[in-house]
Formats: structure tokens, C-alpha cells, sequence
């Protein structure tokens, strides 16, 4: 099976802008969690979704959202961008077919750099 | 926040000498896992070890959890120049399913 996939790679923005991120899970699996990864704060958790609900949500602000869509796809969003928003995005799948979290698998990253 | 602390930070070791790295947290867990990252790249599941079991084998890797000390081991066996990468280990807590990241052991193998 394919990996889970982000796109895109790498982006610069600028303060006050917005930006989308994608990730596409592994085929079958239905449950996508985004998380945030920077030299200060380390890995933490933004969201999840499980069929195109939000299941479980970190403590972010409010410029922070996601969706999920029917094929499991998910897209995040950063509105009014700020210079702390530069981070590695990290997506992650699994089956979710319980609560009890089970392995999550990562996809690339997106490497994201607000000036 | 960060459930889990990670101790040693960095780790430097001869190939084919053993590693080990560990974890401990402050709440009661559901289980841990362990997560390996290589140079700001996504992360690879490595191992899940559950609040009731107290150790568990994958290939050259052994983990350990002692609940009643929070804290948890992660021992390579055998060392490869593959294996610098940082390791992370992840707690999910009872009512709170997420994965809390510990803050990471960046292990490097001196070839």
C-alpha cells in the first residue's frame, strides 16, 4: 500500500497569510491526526478526525482548523499566519477502529517557514 | 505539554555497542510507543507496548514499562550507522486519546 502522502513539501508564507495543508492516509484507514513540530515546543498535538468528524483536539487557537473529507483526505488550515506558526506539519493515519489508538503511521511532513 | 521526558537528550555510541534510551511520564497510560525520526523527516512506528504488559520484543529492539515508576526503556541491540535517528516515545492516556510526545533522544552511531 501507498504511504500516507502530504503535499505540499514545503512552503514559505508571510505573516497575516493563509495556508492549506493536504495529506492523503493510507488506503483504508480512517482516521487522520495532524501534529505540530518545532525545535521549542517539540511534537504537539493539533487534531484528529475519524469520518470526516473531529474526534480530538489540542491545545491551539482557533486559527488552526481542519476537515476531513468522505475518502478519509484531510486538509489543514492556518489562518492569519504568525512568525511561531513556522513548523514541520506531520500528518499521521491509522485504522482507528478503536479509541485505544493504535499504531499511526506518518507521512513526510510539510515543512512550512512564515517570514 | 509534554507528557513524557526523555533522558539521555543525546546519545553517541560506537556501531555495534547497545543503546538504551528512556522515557518516564506523570499520568497513568493506556500504553506507549516508541517512534524513530530521521533528520526532520516523519516518524516511524517503531513499537506499542500497553500499560499491562512490562516487556515486549521487535528484531534488535526491547522495551520495558514499569508503571509504577512511569517510565519506560528502549534498548537496541547491535548498533548500525541506520540507526542515528531520534527516538520518541508516545503515551496515550486513559480518556484523553491522543499521542503526548516526549521530547526525543538523538542517538548517533559512530561508524
Amino acid at each position: 500500500k501507498a504511504g500516507v502522502t502530504q503535499t505540499p513539501r514545503y512552503l514559505i508564507k508571510t505573516r497575516g497569510q493563509q495556508v492549506t495543508l493536504s495529506c492523503s492516509p493510507i488506503s483504508g484507514h480512517r482516521s487522520v491526526s495532524w501534529y505540530q513540530q518545532t525545535p521549542g515546543q517539540g511534537l504537539q498535538f493539533l487534531f484528529e478526525y475519524f469520518s470526516e468528524t473531529q474526534r480530538n483536539k489540542g491545545n491551539f487557537p482557533g486559527r488552526f482548523s481542519g476537515r476531513q473529507f468522505s475518502n478519509s483526505r484531510s486538509e489543514m488550515n492556518v489562518s492569519t499566519l504568525e512568525l511561531g506558526d513556522s513548523a514541520l506539519y506531520l500528518c499521521a493515519s491509522s485504522l482507528g477502529r478503536t479509541n485505544g489508538w493504535e499504531t499511526q503511521y506518518f507521512g513526510p511532513g510539510t515543512r512550512l517557514l512564515v517570514l | 505539554s509534554q507528557q513524557g521526558e526523555e533522558d539521555p537528550q543525546a546519545l553517541s555510541i560506537q556501531e555495534g555497542e547497545n543503546a538504551t534510551m528512556n522515557c518516564s511520564y506523570k499520568t497513568s497510560i493506556n500504553n506507549l510507543q516508541w517512534y524513530r525520526q530521521n533528520s526532520g523527516r516523519g516518524l516511524v512506528h517503531l513499537i506499542l507496548i500497553r500499560s499491562n504488559e512490562r516487556e515486549k520484543h521487535s528484531g534488535r529492539l526491547r522495551v520495558t514499562l514499569d508503571t509504577s515508576k512511569k517510565s519506560s526503556s528502549l534498548l537496541i541491540t547491535a548498533s548500525r550507522a541506520a540507526d542515528t535517528a531520534s527516538y520518541f516515545c508516545a503515551t496515550v492516556v486513559f480518556g484523553n486519546e491522543k499521542l503526548t510526545f516526549g521530547t526525543g533522544t538523538r542517538l548517533t552511531i559512530i561508524p
